[in-house]
């Protein structure tokens, strides 16, 4: 079974300032996705960045970067020039894409991110 | 409708009461999941419909718990005899088709005293 582990419970930086967090994961699948969701006080869970395994490039989305280790099976999420509005838990997740029926997504713990003003 | 949406967005329930909490997907959508979030946890798979087809329960973590989609739309997450440890956020998700973005609902809190 899949598992994904982030070793930082909290994670703080300053607006403007630039701040990573680190994802790691276990597999012994060679395809798959991974995805970092945002999850503000309200719940909703929003889709940041998705980086397909087979591609080589990382993803970017404006401010936010994926650095995709896959051979490390790590896949850190950095957030340049951080705001206000960035402050949420952060949650790292695993998709199979080998497998019928295993379209679940598997999360990690998720890291507390606080910006400071 | 726009998103996911939940309803209730707040569940209080006495121990051994019975609840049901409703998931309407976007319209479309083919997949439709259910997580469980506990406090201060990463949410965990449920169950996994395709239409109304339920093709993964693995996560469903006792017989007390029953999800269904009847017309492969609106879906409900029903727990029996509920006990405190049931206490937490459940989470709905679905994708247009299995391979693509999952878009969450707010989810319903659920309490159980």
């Amino acid at each position: 079974a899949q598992t994904v582990t982030q070793s930082q419970p909290e994670m703080s930086v300053q607006e403007a300032e630039t701040v990573t967090l680190s994802c790691t994961y276990d597999t012994s699948e060679s395809d798959y996705y991974l995805f970092w969701y945002k999850q503000p006080p309200s719940r909703q869970m929003i889709l940041v960045i998705r980086q397909e395994a087979y591609k080589q490039q990382n993803a970017t989305e404006n401010r936010f970067s994926v650095n995709f280790q896959k051979a490390a099976k790590s896949f850190s999420l950095k957030i340049s020039d951080s705001q206000l509005g960035d402050a949420a838990m952060y949650f790292c997740a695993y998709r199979s894409l080998i497998i019928q029926g295993a379209q679940k997504l598997v999360f990690g713990q998720g890291t507390r991110l606080t910006i400071n003003p | 409708g726009a998103g996911v949406s939940q309803s209730p967005r707040y569940k209080v329930a006495k121990r051994g009461q019975d609840v049901a909490l409703r998931c309407d997907p976007i319209s479309g959508h083919v997949s439709l999941f259910w997580y469980q979030q506990a406090l201060g946890q990463g949410p965990e798979f449920l169950t996994y419909f395709q239409n109304e087809a339920q093709l993964d329960k693995s996560g469903l973590p006792s017989d007390r718990f029953f999800a269904e989609r009847p017309e492969g739309s609106v879906s409900t997450l029903k727990i029996q005899r509920t006990q405190q440890e049931d206490s937490a956020v459940y989470l709905c998700a679905s994708s247009a088709r299995i391979i693509l973005q999952q878009f969450f609902g707010p989810g319903t809190r659920l309490t159980v005293l």
